[in-house]
């Protein structure tokens, strides 16, 4: 079946470090790829996606590239700040599993000042 | 902007008692389903929507029921709770089933004992 394995975390950094978040998956087919992020008390939401291999997705200073050969999908940022201190989960969706989402384990990560 | 509101936010029920979790949204989503997600397997679909009327069953239904008799509201009902669905719950919503954002609610944190 579709999966998707992240790391666990807790991830802890100090502020201006460089994050690296990694996730793989497995699918039948060919997958759109997301990054949902979730702050303290509030809902997930969408960080960035790619919808084809080499497509590289970015927001906020994120990027990840969607790499068929690695099946990969590693959500990085060169220089976090406290506030990107969240739950960040890995996700893919395919259009033959009626676009269902799959969802990683999540990841925490903390940023120290 | 108001979104997807789930309510409560918290709640502890003991074996065997019910309770239905609401999740309500103010977008005219067709799209609605509830999630669980609990530590380390990511989020795992319970049930979901494509419109009034119509509900299905997702990856982990048993346990839980669902009815969808306005676009707004997307209830979930625990006839007999177990410690097994100690969880946290997260109901989401999108325009349709296609490829479009998924926005998802903050959460409803559940403890049975």
């Amino acid at each position: 079946g579709n999966s998707v394995t992240q790391m666990e975390g807790p991830v802890t950094l100090s502020e201006e470090a460089f994050l690296t978040i990694n996730c793989t998956y497995t699918a039948t087919g060919y997958p759109s790829l997301f990054w949902y992020v979730q702050y303290p008390g509030e809902g997930l939401q969408l960080l960035l996606k790619a919808t084809k291999a080499d497509d590289k997705g970015s927001n906020k200073g994120f990027e990840a590239t969607y790499r068929k050969e690695t099946t990969s999908f590693h959500l990085e940022k060169g220089s976090v700040q406290v506030s990107d201190s969240a739950v960040y989960f890995c996700a893919l969706r395919l259009k033959a599993a009626g676009n269902k989402l799959t969802f990683g384990g999540g990841t925490r990560v903390l940023v120290k000042p | 902007n108001a979104g997807v509101t789930q309510t409560p936010k918290f709640q502890v029920l003991k074996t065997g008692q019910s309770m239905t979790l609401q999740c309500a949204q103010d977008m005219n989503h067709e799209y609605m389903s509830w999630y669980r997600q609990d530590p380390g397997m990511g989020l795992r679909l319970i049930h979901y929507s494509v419109g009034a009327g119509i509900t299905d069953q997702g990856e982990v239904p048993n346990g839980y029921n669902v009815s969808r008799s306005t676009t707004e509201d997307f209830p979930l009902r625990l006839l007999s709770a177990a410690p097994s669905q100690t969880s946290v719950y997260f109901c989401a919503s999108s325009v349709d089933r296609g490829e479009n954002i998924q926005y998802f609610g903050a959460g409803t944190r559940l403890s049975v004992l």
